[in-house]
């Protein structure tokens, strides 16, 4: 099994609406999870850090379920901006190295 | 904001070339890694570095690559002799305090071999 699966997409979506992600990981000793964006040729960077069981800024919501093992993001009234790819990321600490899946692309339209 | 930069943005070279491609980490940050992304593929780790040592390093990052730290700012990436597969963008990153917090990532260096 992998350990981040993701929906790779791409969800498309008219400006303005509610998009939500899905990512599940199959190690349960995941302690943190990070949510990266990443635009097309550039680097991933950090849009959510996530701790307990959620953490939300501004637009963006971020919920984990640990007894699923899931963990989503949540993006209220989209921009034109918002169109990056997103990538799921959990961490044990420790010696574990951030591995980054294909994630899921968002294309929101006008 | 402090950020980690990288030196230099786009690197052609020829197949068989050595390559050092330069990082310069967040000032404080403690732990480096390096990742490469070749086009149209995800974020692959190759290696990652503290307490002046290889601490990980995965299939990829075989004998032909090394990194070295030889000041306290740069942290470098040598490939000594490239071949076409090695063409990607190659991103550097540091965290704090490893991989409990997150990683701030540079702009990254396109290196593409002829």
């Amino acid at each position: 099994r992998k350990e981040v699966e993701q929906d790779p997409g791409p969800f498309n979506v008219p400006e303005g609406a509610t998009v939500a992600f899905n990512c599940t990981y199959s190690n349960s000793a995941s302690q943190s999870f990070f949510w990266y964006r990443q635009d097309c040729r550039k680097e991933p960077k950090l849009l959510m850090s996530v701790y307990s069981s959620g953490n939300e800024d501004g637009r963006f919501t971020a919920q984990l379920n640990r007894a699923s093992q899931y963990i989503s993001l949540l993006i209220r009234d989209s921009k034109l901006s918002d169109s990056a790819t997103y990538l799921c990321v959990p961490s044990t600490g420790g010696s574990y190295i951030p591995t980054f899946g294909r994630g899921t692309s968002l294309i929101v339209h006008p | 904001e402090p950020e980690v930069t990288q030196t230099p943005s786009h690197q052609v070279t020829q197949m068989g070339q050595e390559v050092i491609l330069r990082c310069v980490p967040i000032s404080n940050h403690l732990y480096f890694y390096w990742y490469r992304q070749i086009l149209g593929q995800k974020v692959e780790f190759l290696v990652s570095f503290y307490n002046n040592e290889i601490s990980e390093k995965s299939e990829i990052f075989d004998d032909q690559f090394s990194v070295e730290r030889p000041d306290g700012s740069n942290f470098t990436l040598k490939i000594r002799s490239t071949k076409l597969e090695d063409s990607a963008m190659y991103f550097c990153a540091s965290s704090l305090q490893g991989t409990r917090e997150k990683l701030f990532f540079g702009s990254g260096t396109q290196l593409s071999v002829l």
